[in-house]
Formats: structure tokens, C-alpha cells, sequence
């Protein structure tokens, strides 16, 4: 397997803009989770799907952040408008639960390589 | 809440030295505890799985064990190597399907 795939590994953007990160999970998984992480805050979970469906989305800082996940195979985590403070690096994960439809079920977690972003 | 320490935050050490990282847990009722390894620049490795009902979880020149009742976990890196320096995170799952809390991690520094 590919592993978790995140699009784009860096983006470098203007306050205000749009920003739209991509992950896709590891085939079979059904749990996928959102993280971020900077140097003063650590990691830190934004939200997470079971199933395809948002189960905590507590850790989303504000309105403007927003998260879908409308397959098995697809998600998407959407800034608008940016602000400098929301430049990090944020990681995609999934893993195969027990207790949920599918896959081994060991529970272990596995991460993408991050999409770095920059706003200016 | 569950909440988990790694101490220490930072270790440096010669090369070819046996070293210990330890994380702790404040809640026992753990399912399964994870350690991964995270380069500069570089997305988070899955290290080694441990599940509640396992003591402990070897691959290659790692070892960990879990002492649930105590709320610890220990990380047994052998006859390290400079190609060992990364930063190494200990996370605890409380339930099957519910979201790893992680650690601080310990940056480890190995000096050829």
C-alpha cells in the first residue's frame, strides 16, 4: 500500500486566501483523523471520522476551519479566510479500528508526510 | 483526562550506548499504546504497537514494554546509532475507536 497520501506537501499563501489540504487514507481504513502540529503547541487533533462521519470535531480552532470526508478514500481540510497564525504543519492519519466495519483490526495509526503551510 | 508525559524532553548520547525513553499515562484503562518516531521535516513512523493485554513489543534493536497498572511505557533503543537521532512520541488509545492522546516527545541526539 501507498501508505497515507497528503496533497500539497507545502503551501505558501497570502492572508485571506482559501486553502484546501487533501489526505488519502490508507485503503480499508475507517477511521481517519486531522493533527497539527507547531513547535509551541506540539500535536494537536483537530477532528476525526468514523466511518466517513465527523465523530469530534472539538479540536477545530475556529469557523474558519472546516473538514469533509464525503468517501472511504478522500478528505479534505479547508481553511477560509487564512490568517498567519494558522501556519503549521498539518498531518493526515488513519488506522483500521475494532469495533467498526473492515480491515485488521490492530488500531495501529498511521500518518501521512504533512502538508507544510505558510501564510504570509 | 487522559494526559502523557515523556521524559526527558531531550537526550543526547554517544554512539553504540543502550538507552531508555520513558512515557507515562494517567489513566490506566488504556486500549493499545503506540511509539512512533518523527524526523525533521518529516511525517510521524509507526515504531512499535502494543495492545493492553501485551507486556511487550520488539523490532529489530527496539524494545517496549507497558506496565499498565503503573501507567508506564518504556522505549529500549540497543547499541544506538547516529542514523537513531529523531524525536520519539509515546500515544495511548483509551478505546478501539477513539483518537491517540500523545505525548511531548523526547528529541534524542545520538553522537557518532
Amino acid at each position: 500500500d501507498a501508505g497515507v497520501i497528503q496533497s500539497p506537501r507545502h503551501e505558501v499563501t497570502e492572508m485571506g486566501q482559501e486553502v484546501t489540504l487533501r489526505c488519502k487514507p490508507i485503503s480499508g481504513h475507517n477511521s481517519l483523523f486531522w493533527y497539527r502540529q507547531t513547535m509551541m503547541r506540539g500535536l494537536e487533533l483537530l477532528i476525526y471520522f468514523n466511518n466517513n462521519v465527523p465523530i469530534d470535531d472539538s479540536g477545530m480552532p475556529e469557523d474558519r476551519f472546516s473538514a469533509k470526508m464525503p468517501n472511504a478514500s478522500f478528505s479534505t481540510l479547508k481553511i477560509q479566510p487564512s490568517e498567519p497564525r494558522d501556519s503549521a504543519v498539518y498531518f493526515c492519519a488513519s488506522s483500521s479500528n475494532p469495533g467498526l466495519a473492515g480491515g485488521p483490526r490492530t488500531g495501529e495509526l498511521f500518518f501521512g508526510e504533512g502538508s507544510r503551510l505558510t501564510v504570509l | 483526562k487522559q494526559e502523557v508525559t515523556q521524559i526527558p524532553a531531550a537526550l543526547s548520547v554517544p554512539e553504540g550506548e543502550n538507552l531508555v525513553l520513558n512515557c507515562s499515562f494517567t489513566d490506566s484503562a488504556i486500549y493499545n499504546l503506540q511509539w512512533f518516531r518523527q524526523d525533521p521535516g518529516k511525517g510521524l513512523t509507526s515504531l512499535l504497537l502494543i495492545q493492553s493485554s501485551q507486556r511487550e513489543q520488539t523490532s529489530g534493536r527496539l524494545n517496549a514494554s507497558l506496565d499498565k497498572s503503573s501507567g508506564r511505557s518504556t522505549l529500549y533503543i540497543a547499541a544506538s546509532q547516529p542514523g537513531d537521532s529523531a524525536t520519539y512520541l509515546c500515544a495511548v488509545r483509551q478505546r478501539g475507536n477513539t483518537p491517540l492522546v500523545f505525548g511531548k516527545g523526547t528529541r534524542l541526539s545520538v553522537i557518532a
